[in-house]
């Protein structure tokens, strides 16, 4: 059974660009959450897609969005880049109908770097 | 008070004896548990799941709940050079209909041969 697939895996991008990255969950799995982790924060979380819809956003900027489709992809975007959102940002496949199910499996991550 | 707390150590321990780390949470309303290993540059690994008081045991890992002292904790045996990584514990609140794990800072484990 395939696990959840991130892409890319490396980027770099530039001050006020913008980045969108994509997350595959594991077959059958229908949330999607996205994390990001950074050395002085650790691992925060960012939303959680369900069936195309985003149930809950954590304290992040606008600039900060996303979206899920059909077959679960997801997709996350950020606008106007800034220094501090050089990050490893994770993607997280689950199918939580019960908490006996709630496990949670992580991507292999984007790791951007801004500058 | 930070919602999930560990001590960010490092613990040290000498290979074959048994690591024990500690996490406690402030949400009563946590409902599932989670235990981590994250290599350093790599992404999370889920070792352990746990919903209900008490143990669950799988292979050298076993992880404890005790929800009324809001208390969770992953016990190593036979610890290996291997296990040397940082473990992240993660709480889930379900009951509100959507999926969020709160993490802790994670514990730095250091296994010596």
């Amino acid at each position: 059974k395939a696990g959840v697939t991130q892409t890319p895996r490396y980027l770099i991008k530039t001050r006020g660009q913008q980045v969108t990255l994509s997350c595959s969950p594991i077959s059958g799995h229908r949330s999607v959450s996205w994390y990001q982790q950074t050395p002085g924060q650790g691992l925060q979380f960012l939303f959680e897609y369900f069936s195309e819809t985003q149930r809950n956003k954590g304290n992040f900027p606008g600039r900060f969005s996303g979206r899920q489709f059909s077959n679960s992809r997801s997709e996350m975007n950020v606008s106007t880049l800034e220094l501090g959102d050089s990050a490893l940002y994770l993607c997280a496949s689950s199918f939580p109908w019960t908490v006996d199910e709630s496990e949670a499996f992580f991507g292999q991550g984007t790791r951007l770097t801004v500058v | 008070q930070k919602e999930v707390e560990q001590n960010s150590g490092p613990l040290s321990v000498p290979e074959g004896a048994i690591a024990s780390l500690n996490c406690t949470y402030s949400d009563r309303g946590s409902q599932s548990f989670f235990w981590y290993r994250q290599y350093s540059g790599k992404s999370p690994e889920l070792i352990m799941f746990i919903y209900s008081n008490g143990d669950k045991e799988d292979g050298r890992f076993t992880a404890q709940l005790n929800k009324a002292s809001q208390y969770v904790s992953l016990l190593i045996r036979d610890s290996q050079p291997s296990d040397s990584a940082t473990y992240l514990c993660a709480v889930n609140r379900m009951n509100t209909g959507f999926q969020k794990l709160v993490f802790g800072t994670g514990t730095r484990l250091l296994v010596s041969p």
